[in-house]
């Protein structure tokens, strides 16, 4: 089954404290994003990946990180600097570079301790 | 600044009504999606929308895309408590890649 899986589903982090966010993708889809949901608000665009080794800060990337090594992977670090880090968090990608429908997974839900 | 919003931001309902939500976006833009968001859960693709013109349904729920007006409605007829659920558009801007999203709208259908 083709689809995005996001691990883990959920996350408690201390202060201080980096932690990953994984996102996979086995769709053959050429872009990816990272996007963070506060509770019962919309969807912030944190970062962007079109092709593999890019990746572009979207409105809020200030505290995250992210690499893409790979077309299928496209990890999230929350990094210590992010001072209020606890949301959903979504992963989901497009098969266009430009654009386009995007397929969301299952989500993250961070917890800072 | 482009803009995407979205009317009303809540909506509470009888079953068996028709109601209609409306997204208004500020740039020129020929393609816009639907999204579906159930409590604690991910985002779910109802409709692609690609031209002016543009009709979709299924079900209950029918969407159409008035590029000129910019302007979007997610139509629901004859609302069943299954459709409860945040409902979000988002617009794809002709002078980028990124796809600019409303706030979402919190729909309650009361049995």
């Amino acid at each position: 089954d083709g689809g995005i899986t996001q691990s883990p589903k959920y996350l408690f982090r201390k202060e201080g404290q980096n932690v990953t966010l994984s996102c996979e993708q086995n769709l053959n889809h050429d872009a990816m994003y990272w996007y963070r949901q506060d509770p019962g608000q919309g969807l912030r665009l944190i970062y962007y990946s079109q092709i593999v080794n890019d990746f572009q800060k979207g409105d809020i990337a200030e505290g995250y990180s992210v690499s893409r090594e790979k077309k299928e992977s496209f990890p999230l670090t929350v990094t210590s600097a992010q001072k209020n880090p606890t949301a959903f968090y979504l992963c989901a990608s497009s098969i266009r570079t430009s654009g386009g429908e995007q397929f969301f997974g299952p989500g993250t839900r961070l917890t800072v301790l | 600044e482009l803009k995407v919003e979205q009317n009303p931001l809540f909506l509470s309902m009888q079953e068996g009504k028709n109601y209609t939500i409306y997204c208004n976006y500020s740039t020129t833009s020929d393609r816009l999606y639907w999204y579906r968001q159930d409590p604690g859960k991910s985002l779910e693709s109802l409709f692609v929308l690609l031209s002016n013109g543009a009709v979709k349904q299924e079900g209950r729920l029918m969407a159409s895309l008035d590029t000129k007006a910019r302007l979007s409605t997610l139509h629901i007829t004859a609302a069943v408590h299954d459709l409860s659920a945040t409902y979000f558009c988002a617009v794809e801007p002709d002078s980028n890649y990124q796809l600019i999203w409303g706030a979402g709208t919190k729909l309650i259908i009361k049995p």
